[in-house]
């Protein structure tokens, strides 16, 4: 299963709300599909999980959403350390894939 | 606390192969719930699934590396390795060790390790 997210980069002021999409070449489980944080330099950070379970410690501004083939990421109010790169991952036939990422920037 | 820690050559000749060892602390491997993973990410690009292995030795490989991957585990000193084979400049990147969660996805990362391919 190939995911595709878009945009490619996003690019927001501080305070503002992203809106990240992932898409799925076939219909993926909800249960399967994960999202993550990559700052520059550091390993990815689990963010979201099962589409919309928010990992342990994770604040509450990061929401997830989505099924089948779709689903989406959400940032409200921007943080200065929510500009990194934003990976979906899923799982299916006992393989994992990953979308090639959408970078959020400072505007 | 959980920690993932990557060791191993920086470096690997053409055609040579790559052993890759991490180490985990704070947990023990031998889980029935968790399974353990490697995943790379060539310089400026995107993330690789790489394989991912359970205490008992179950394996899955990404089937465009699964001819040159071995993945294994020793419960003894809690860790897992990964060999790559016949390395070629397109498998430099940096190498994560990771846990994957009941949940299927991976909720704990090493800090990773930069391996480069070169004469």
């Amino acid at each position: 299963i190939v995911l595709t997210q878009s945009p490619g980069t996003l690019s927001l002021s501080p305070g503002e709300r992203a809106t990240l999409s992932c898409r799925a070449s076939q219909s993926v489980s909800s249960s399967y599909l994960a999202w993550y944080r990559q700052k520059p330099g550091q390993a990815p950070r689990l963010l979201i999980y099962g589409a919309s379970k928010r990992a342990t410690g994770v604040p509450d501004r990061f929401s997830g959403s989505g099924s089948g083939t779709d689903f989406s990421l959400n940032i409200n109010r921007l943080e200065p350390e929510d500009f990194a790169v934003y990976y979906c991952q899923q799982f299916s036939n006992s393989l994992w894939t990953f979308g090639q990422g959408t970078t959020v920037e400072i505007k | 606390q959980l920690q993932l820690q990557e060791s191993g050559p920086g470096l690997v000749k053409p055609s040579e192969a790559l052993s890759l060892t991490c180490t985990v602390s704070g947990a023990s491997i031998a889980s029935s719930t968790f399974y353990w993973a490697w995943i790379r990410q060539p310089p400026g690009k995107g993330l690789e699934w790489v394989g991912t292995i359970y205490y008992t030795g179950i394996t899955y490989y990404n089937p465009s590396l699964e001819s040159r991957v071995t993945i294994s585990v020793d419960t003894s000193k809690n860790q897992f390795s990964l060999n790559l084979s016949s390395m070629t400049a397109a498998d430099t990147a940096i190498y994560f060790c990771a846990r994957r969660s009941s949940d299927f996805c991976y909720d704990f990362w090493g800090q990773g390790t930069l391996v480069t391919v070169s004469s």
